[in-house]
């Protein structure tokens, strides 16, 4: 089992360029999140699903949008990208809501 | 926000010593993970402890957790270079999401 992968691993896009981050699980979590970490901080919560189909706002989700249209891919959208996005984001996915969480590489993303 | 609160923020020790992080939180919680980060890596997972558990052990980790202090411990006995890494604590609210401190970074020294 791969787990949880991220694409791509690094990008650095212009203020106001569009991307999408891929996060993909083959563990059938019904639970998917993506998280942004700066540095000397924890992780931020941007958006999380807990199904297919649905998503739902985190701590952070201003400048980010979401789709999960299968159980096992969880997409990141940055529709108009800006500095402050510059960060390392991190997907993650559970099982069920008693259990632990399983963390992606990380995409470190960073935005001129 | 974030629920979880680490203490100390970081830590130097001695190969073969042991290390003491604390967390501490606000709300009351299903459960509180430990995860470990090494330097550009993801978090992976170390330990779960229910709310009704008072301590659990894995290897050479223990937690302790005290839900009437709302705090928890975690303990790495003997440490080795490899434990050098971030030790994050995070809060289950049963909300669906966890919530994670700022991390306690320690570095053993050989």
């Amino acid at each position: 089992n791969a787990g949880v992968t991220q694409t791509p691993k690094f990008r650095v896009l212009k203020t106001g360029q569009s991307m999408t981050l891929l996060c993909a699980q083959d563990m059938n979590h019904e639970y998917m999140y993506w998280y942004r970490q700066d540095p000397g901080m924890g992780l931020r919560l941007i958006h999380y699903s807990v199904g297919e189909g649905t998503t739902a706002k985190g701590e952070v989700p201003d400048g980010y949008n979401v789709s999960r249209l299968k159980k096992q891919n969880f997409l990141l959208g940055l529709e108009s990208a800006a500095p402050s996005q510059t960060s390392v984001y991190f997907c993650a996915s559970r099982r069920d809501n008693y259990n632990e969480q399983f963390f992606g590489p990380g995409t470190r993303l960073t935005v001129l | 926000s974030q629920q979880g609160e680490e203490d100390p923020q970081a830590l130097s020790i001695q190969e073969g010593e042991n290390a003491t992080m604390n967390c501490s939180y606000k709300t009351s919680i299903n459960n509180l993970q430990w995860y470990r980060q090494n330097s550009g890596r993801g978090l992976v997972h170390l330990i779960l402890i229910r709310s009704n558990e008072r301590e659990k052990h894995s290897g050479r980790l223990r937690v302790t957790l005290d839900t009437s202090k709302k705090s928890s411990s975690l303990l790495i006995t003997a440490s080795r270079a490899a434990d050098t890494a971030s030790y994050f604590c995070a809060t289950d609210a049963k909300d669906y999401k966890l919530s994670f401190g700022a991390g306690t970074t320690v570095t053993v020294r050989a």
